[in-house]
């Protein structure tokens, strides 16, 4: 099994501030990255994907990968109460288990007004 | 219907019940996945399929029997559960090339999942 490591949390910020979520994998030859968020009761929905290293960014939110430190991370920058949710660190494992997805057990994010 | 769909949404059983789970997909994939989630853990890969073939079976107990008539349905089969077996389940679809050829920006959609109670 490929182990996916984050800090469940909680992880408590105030609104407007910086969340940093961070996610660290074991497989070497994993190819891509992603970051889904889940609501309480709701299915995983995906909100970002990296695969070259350095960082990407898509509006509020800033994936930063270092493969050499097998390191992934999201930061949410002005943050919102809107963004409460379980964040999902997911790895595309390589060699035999290629394409396969492994997740981590997530990180609860509360963000208060 | 777009996305994922998956049915029931809740399912209370007995463990002397048979149940099944059924997850349609519209988004024209052809690997398609049933993943378990329980409290405090991480999600668990239980069945893989792919162009309708099961590829992976995570050692799965025989009680849960997945089933895969077409690359847009799938099924899990529930008999004899045991309490620990409550969770959530979810499914899951996604484009797979096959081979060499992942394409390094597609990830997973998920259906809505199915809360199921053992008692």
């Amino acid at each position: 099994q490929k182990e996916v490591e984050q800090n469940s949390g909680p992880l408590s910020v105030p609104e407007g501030a910086i969340a940093s979520l961070n996610c660290t994998y074991s497989d070497r030859g994993s190819q891509s990255f992603f970051w889904y968020r889940q609501y309480s009761g709701k299915s995983p929905e995906l909100i970002m994907f990296i695969y070259s290293n350095g960082d990407k960014e898509d509006g509020r939110f800033t994936a930063q990968l270092n493969k050499a430190s097998q390191y992934v991370s999201l930061l949410i920058r002005d943050s919102q109460p809107s963004d409460s949710a379980t964040y999902l660190c997911a790895v595309k494992g390589g060699g035999s288990t290629l394409g396969r997805l492994y997740f981590g057990r997530g990180t609860q994010l509360t963000v208060w007004p | 219907e777009t996305g994922v769909t998956q049915t029931p949404r809740h399912l209370v059983m007995g463990m002397t019940n048979k149940k099944s789970l059924k997850c349609e997909q519209h988004l024209g994939h052809n690997a398609m996945y049933w993943y378990k989630q329980s409290a405090k853990k991480p999600l668990e890969l239980m069945f893989v399929y792919n162009f309708k073939e099961q590829t992976e079976n995570n050692s799965v107990p025989s009680r849960f029997s997945p089933e895969c008539p077409n690359s847009s349905h799938l099924f899990l089969h529930l008999h004899t559960l045991q309490p620990e077996d409550s969770a959530l389940y979810l499914c899951a679809s996604s484009q797979d090339l096959g081979g060499r050829k992942q394409l390094s920006n597609y990830g997973y959609t998920f259906g809505s999942g199915t809360r199921l109670t053992v008692v």
